[in-house]
């Protein structure tokens, strides 16, 4: 089945304590986003990805790093989480180097900081 | 900067009850406007994607338009099934992702 997968799908953690929320899609994609989304401000862009080793900010990408090291995986790192970055956070690709095609989404990760 | 502005925030409607939602934006070289459903806890699904001003698409119930400035999702007899967040997004292609608007809560009481 093709499928974005994000791991974990729930997380509370504390402040300052590094994470990584896992994706990997099976559609062979070239292009990989993440947003997040919170209530009132919609979906917004964190880090995008063309193709393996090319990643670029999106609007949103203080207090975030990605890595892009095969094709499959895009994972999200937050070194230094703070209580602003709880949000609900989606995985994305789709086919093609550009964000003009239709995006698949993850499930999504609820990260809770306190 | 892109604007993408969506109406209503909300919208409760009987089974059967045809309406539309509305979305407006402003972007400077629209390469691509596309509609989601989102069911509570789950992720955007994809229903459709417009390139250019009359562009129409069907699916279903649901239909979408396009003109120079929105576009309009219209929903023919909805059914309970129907109710989910309806969101709208725009992109200028390249890198650029999407940018999306807060989205329209539908709701269809049997």
């Amino acid at each position: 089945e093709a499928q974005v997968t994000q791991n974990p799908r729930y997380l509370i953690t504390v402040t300052g304590k590094k994470l990584t929320v896992t994706c990997s899609q099976n559609m062979n994609h070239e292009y990989m986003s993440w947003y997040r989304q919170d209530p009132g401000l919609g979906l917004r862009q964190i880090y995008y990805s063309m193709n393996v080793e090319v990643t670029d900010k999106g609007d949103v990408p203080e207090g975030y790093k990605v890595s892009r090291k095969e094709k499959r995986n895009f994972p999200l790192i937050l070194e230094s989480p703070s209580p602003n970055q709880t949000s609900l956070y989606f995985c994305a690709s789709s086919f093609g180097t550009s964000g003009e095609n239709e995006q698949f989404f993850g499930p999504g990760t609820r990260l809770t900081v306190l | 900067e892109d604007q993408v502005t969506q109406s209503p925030e909300a919208l409760r409607l009987q089974e059967g009850e045809s309406s539309s939602l509305n979305c407006s934006y402003t972007v400077s070289g629209l390469r691509g406007l596309f509609w989601y459903r989102q069911d509570p806890g789950k992720g955007p699904e994809f229903l459709f994607t417009l390139y250019s001003a009359g562009e129409e698409k069907e699916k279903e119930r649901l239909k979408a338009t396009l003109t120079k400035k929105e576009s309009f999702l219209h929903i023919t007899a909805p059914k309970p099934e129907d109710s989910a967040t309806y969101l709208c997004a725009v992109t200028r292609g390249g890198a650029d992702g999407l940018t999306f608007g807060k989205g329209t809560h539908l709701i269809i009481q049997p």
